[in-house]
């Protein structure tokens, strides 16, 4: 069985443009999350999809990041225009449909921003 | 809000010996407490979950407590190998869907 994948691994860009990341999750998973790690700091939640909802985002920096899940199987999550500060790893992992269910990972994308 | 701590020192331990991480948290008394593992440039791979109602679960040689009235799980590995050298993060669930995570502690065994 695939795991969660997720393209690029690693994407370096210059402030002012603009990156989309993509996340495939495991087949069959109706939950799917989007986390950010900073340097030296905890993986921070950024939001949640049920399908193609958005049930939470709560975690969502601003409005230069746009998650969407169009159909309810891969992800996107858009900066635009980007900053310094969004540099970071970005995972995304995804669930089945129980709460409490263990969270599948991606091995994540390493986003610079020069 | 929520708030996790795990020990943000590295530990370091003899191949044989157990390693026990500790993760303290504040506020919101979650559901449920899971533990992953994380790689170098890996994602975090889930261990064990444990509910409020469990006192202690077991997988191998891996073994967490959830103390709900000191608000602490304790991790610990018994008889470590360099394999199992990595962060470990300590995670919560803060209503629903929504699992947040510690800052992890990092584990270096030595053979």
């Amino acid at each position: 069985e695939a795991g969660v994948t997720q393209f690029p691994s690693h994407s370096v860009i210059e402030k002012g443009q603009t990156v989309t990341l993509r996340c495939d999750p495991i087949s069959g998973h109706d939950n799917l999350y989007w986390y950010r790690r900073v340097m030296g700091k905890e993986i921070k939640f950024l939001l949640h999809f049920v399908k193609e909802s958005k049930q939470d985002e709560s975690g969502m920096p601003n409005n230069r990041f746009l998650a969407e899940r169009t159909g309810g199987t891969y992800s996107t999550l858009k900066v635009q225009p980007a900053e310094l500060e969004d540099s970071g790893v970005y995972f995304c992992a995804s669930s089945q449909a129980q709460v409490g269910e263990k969270l599948f990972f991606g091995s994540g994308t390493q986003l610079s921003v020069l | 809000s929520q708030k996790i701590e795990q020990n943000s020192e590295a530990l370091n331990i003899q191949e044989g010996k157990t390693a026990t991480l500790t993760c303290n948290y504040t506020n919101y008394s979650p559901a449920y407490l899971q533990w992953y593992r994380q790689d170098p440039g890996r994602g975090p791979v889930f261990l064990l979950l444990i509910r409020e109602n469990e006192k202690e679960k077991r997988k191998e040689r891996l073994k967490v407590t959830f103390d709900t009235t000191l608000k602490q799980s304790l991790f610990h590995i018994t008889a470590s190998q360099p394999a199992d050298s990595a962060t470990y993060l300590c995670a919560l669930e803060t209503g629903g869907f929504k699992t947040i995570f510690g800052a992890g502690t990092r584990l270096f065994v030595k053979a």
